[in-house]
């Protein structure tokens, strides 16, 4: 089962940020919190991920809070193009049979 | 970097048939590649883990004697559903865990396959 909770829709409008929340309550020491999306009928894309510090790349920014039990993806200047499913997935990093279970996810809607 | 492709990106079969679906990291060499399933609006079902060089693990439920893993290589994987049905029609889509220089703390995806079984 997958260990985040998120809620299942959202709407923002085109050049506001976007920010979509998650909840790992249960997440332990060595867990990282990663964020994917998944645009209608493709592979779902890698967006950012941390473990305990806030993080930003190019596409986004994660903040987690202090105690890990929940963190938040913000889309700075959201466009229509980031329409899509945002899913919050809290796993062990690192190479080998780590796996990555996915939950219901976000539908994020962006409007013009 | 960290591309991976899969091929075919469609297919259309008979009931029946068996069908192939590969997956290969193409930029990054990858020790376990995973496979997912994904009904529409359904979120991604895990269906098993692929190490190079040693046989899958399966997820509960789901028929190692139906889809066949064969991970010959670090930059390739296959997924065989073999004598498909048409409940088999599914997304099904590929991930690849990078080892080496390459970020080795995340998975990417493949664009998946559409495979509908008529």
């Amino acid at each position: 089962d997958a260990k985040t909770t998120q809620p299942p829709s959202m709407d923002c409008a085109e050049g506001r940020a976007a920010n979509l929340p998650c909840n790992h309550s249960t997440i332990s020491g060595n867990e990282y919190v990663y964020w994917y999306r998944q645009i209608h009928s493709q592979g779902p894309q890698y967006i950012i991920h941390g473990l305990k510090n806030n993080e930003t790349n190019e596409m986004a920014s994660l903040i987690i809070t202090e105690d890990r039990k929940s963190s938040t993806l913000i889309l700075p200047h959201a466009t229509l193009r980031d329409t899509a499913v945002y899913y919050c997935i809290v796993r062990v990093a690192g190479t080998g049979g780590f796996k990555t279970i996915f939950g219901a996810g976000t539908r994020l809607f962006v409007k013009a | 970097g960290a591309v991976v492709s899969q091929h075919p990106s469609w297919v259309i079969c008979k009931s029946g048939t068996s069908v192939k679906i590969e997956c290969r990291s193409l930029d990054f060499q990858a020790t376990t590649m995973f496979w997912y399933r994904q009904f529409p609006k359904q979120s991604l079902m895990l269906m098993a883990t692929s190490n190079e060089g040693s046989k899958a693990t399966y997820e509960q439920g789901v028929e190692k004697d139906k889809f066949l893993i064969n991970h010959a290589s670090l930059t390739l994987s296959t997924l065989t559903v073999t004598s498909a049905h048409p409940e088999d029609s599914s997304f099904y889509i590929c991930s690849a865990s990078a080892s080496g220089a390459i970020r080795t703390d995340t998975q990417y995806f493949g664009p998946g396959t559409r495979l509908t079984v008529l």
